[in-house]
């Protein structure tokens, strides 16, 4: 299972967009790109998933370049509520494998 | 999507007992997972449990310590043994319904005195 890294923590302001990068230099071919969300006392929840450029739903995009050695996790117009910590993860198709959780990135958005 | 709760949702022992946690998912699931998180901490797995088999353990957890039944299709349970305040931490059970997310309960907040 690929290792990542990500930021420990960032802050935002209601209204920016934010940008989340992970690194995840070993993944494999067969490694999809997730990224699950985290508030405080409560499970983690699905964001979104993606294995090669651009992936968008209703709450976020993910972009993956060609080498997928990275991905970018892109929050539009961020408010108060998202104030969470940010997990990406690596892992065999469709998620069928468990998931090893990194450190997460803890995001502050202020009024 | 699948809807998960657990039991209890926090809990205060002493050291040395027992406690079990309850997961309980609302279909049918082949696999389901228990993790901890630590105070501040990202999700660590603890083991993977499938129904008709033997849980998995990761580095560094054992069944004596940490004995998981999956006794059928829609319910697990995690028995934290001896406990010790190391053992505090949140448990979440999870599982996978569809073919691209995993789906976690509430966690068990558990607090040794």
């Amino acid at each position: 299972l690929a290792k990542t890294t990500q930021p420990i923590s960032m802050d935002s302001y209601e209204g920016q967009e934010v940008n989340i990068t992970c690194s995840h230099n070993n993944i494999a071919t067969n490694d999809y790109i997730t990224w699950y969300q985290q508030f405080p006392s409560q499970g983690p929840r699905f964001i979104i998933q993606g294995y090669k450029t651009k992936v968008t739903n209703e709450v976020a995009s993910l972009f993956i370049p060609a080498d997928r050695k990275s991905s970018t996790l892109s929050l539009p117009r961020v408010s108060l509520s998202d104030t969470a910590v940010y997990y990406c993860l690596v892992g065999g198709p469709y998620n069928t494998d468990k998931l090893i959780f990194g450190t997460g990135t803890r995001l502050q958005v202020f009024p | 999507s699948a809807v998960i709760s657990q039991k209890p949702s926090r809990d205060i022992c002493q050291r040395g007992t027992s406690l079990t946690i309850q997961c309980q998912v609302d279909s049918q699931v082949t696999m389901m997972f228990w993790y901890r998180q630590q105070p501040g901490q990202s999700l660590t797995l603890i083991a993977t449990a499938n129904q008709g088999s033997e849980a998995t353990y990761e580095s560094g957890f054992v069944i004596d310590k940490f004995p998981i039944s999956r006794p059928n299709l829609t319910f697990s349970t995690l028995t934290v043994s001896n406990m010790s305040p190391e053992d505090s931490s949140i448990y979440l059970c999870s599982t996978i319904v569809l073919t691209n997310e995993q789906f976690f309960g509430p966690g068990t907040r558990l607090t040794v005195l």
